[in-house]
Formats: C-alpha cells, sequence, structure tokens
C-alpha cells in the first residue's frame, strides 16, 4: 500500500459543471498518473505528472487538465463535464526511473448525468 | 492505435491448471513490462514485471515470459486458484525513455472450482 487516496470515491454531478478530483501520496512518489477505465477500453492515461509543476498528456487528455503544485498531490479537473466522461478514475504513482511499478489508488467513480 | 494489445477480452481454466494470458505489443521502444491484476471495485495492483534485457522472471505461481523478436509477452499461472478470479492487464513503459506506462485492455479470468 502506496499510501495514495482519491477523493471523493463517487461523484454524481451535470453536464457543463466543473469537476475536480484529488489524489494525495504520502510515499513521495516523483511520478504521478491519472487514468480512466471504461467497459471495452482498458487504463487509458489521461495526463501524467513526472514532478512538481510538470505535466505532460496521455492519449485521451482532450477535456482535462491537471495541476501539481506539491509532491503529494495530483489534481484532475473536468472544466466542463460531458456524459461521454463519466468513467471511473484512477491515479496512480510510481518513484520514476528504472522502477517503474506503478501503485494505484481505490478509484473514483464520477457519473455526468 | 493502440500499443499494447491484449486480444482474448476472457479467458475460463480450472482450478489447478495453467493460466496463460497473452499480450503484443506494437512499439519497439518498449523497455519494460508489467502485469497487473483487478478486482471489482479496486484499484489495479501489481503482479509482476520483466525488463526488455530478460526474456523470463518467475515470482512463486507467477512466470512472465517475454520474446521481444515477436513483440509477446505472456504472463503463465500455475496452479491456478479460484482467487486468482480477476482482470489482468498487461502494461509496458520506456518509450524514448519515459515512465509513462501504457496498458491493454484487459482479460478477464476465472478459475472455476
Amino acid at each position: 500500500d502506496a499510501g495514495i487516496t482519491q477523493s471523493p470515491r463517487h461523484k454524481v454531478t451535470e453536464t457543463g459543471t466543473p469537476v475536480t478530483l484529488r489524489c494525495h501520496q504520502t510515499e513521495n512518489h516523483r511520478y504521478m498518473y491519472w487514468y480512466r477505465q471504461d467497459p471495452g477500453h482498458g487504463l487509458r492515461l489521461i495526463h501524467y505528472s513526472y514532478g512538481v509543476k510538470d505535466t505532460d498528456k496521455g492519449e485521451v487528455s482532450d477535456g482535462y487538465s491537471v495541476s501539481r503544485s506539491k509532491t503529494e498531490d495530483f489534481l484532475l479537473t473536468l472544466e466542463s463535464a460531458t456524459s461521454s466522461q463519466t468513467s471511473v478514475y484512477f491515479c496512480a504513482t510510481s518513484w520514476g526511473r528504472e522502477v517503474t511499478e506503478a501503485f494505484f489508488g481505490q478509484g473514483t467513480r464520477l457519473t455526468v448525468v | 492505435d493502440q500499443q499494447v494489445k491484449q486480444n482474448s477480452p476472457s479467458l475460463s481454466v480450472q482450478e489447478g491448471r495453467i493460466s496463460i494470458l497473452n499480450c503484443d505489443y506494437t512499439n519497439s521502444m518498449f523497455d519494460y513490462f508489467l502485469w497487473y491484476k483487478k478486482y471489482p471495485a479496486e484499484g489495479p495492483t501489481f503482479l509482476i514485471s520483466i525488463s526488455s534485457i530478460k526474456d523470463k522472471n518467475e515470482d512463486g505461481r507467477f512466470t512472465v515470459f517475454l520474446n521481444k523478436s515477436a513483440k509477446h509477452l505472456s504472463l503463465h499461472i500455475v496452479p491456478s486458484q479460484p482467487g486468482d478470479s480477476a482482470v489482468y492487464f498487461c502494461a509496458a513503459s520506456g518509450e524514448g525513455g519515459s515512465e509513462k506506462l501504457v496498458f491493454g485492455k484487459g482479460t478477464k479470468l476465472t478459475v472455476n472450482p
């Protein structure tokens, strides 16, 4: 257990509203990731961070933004939620270079109605 | 274009027999491969990994084989147990030195008593 906490664990929101999901880690891992899991698609990378204020896009980054102002926190923001963003979101962390096993949080189930 | 492919959505085996889960990748720049196991309503957990400089890694009942020329890896579970029933994800990293993890769509393994 790498001490990864996602909040909230469940959220229902309306189309067009902004939503922020939080990932907090206590292990001082350098790398942090946001994935979404959808039936038939597996785990798809949204954004990742390789250090404080250092972030990069994944394969499904449209409609999402991230911020990392502290090592321990990685925020995922949906600026204007759409129904296609209904999903289960997972945060993951890893030490980084040459140690790439990532540890995952419990997930956030987001429903956009 | 999917870089990590798990072409079997599901697999069913009898308890005590061998389970073989397969994974193919297209990007020759990947240099590290991992398997994750996921139970419903939980985050994925790391299972086993292999570096591209090796062709086999073993950890108890779990063995991962890597065939670089074929861009193929497999996970063998021997003997299979009912508690192994889960979704298994193959992942790869190292493209361009990146720690970004790219996942396949997953294979649901069911081990029947």
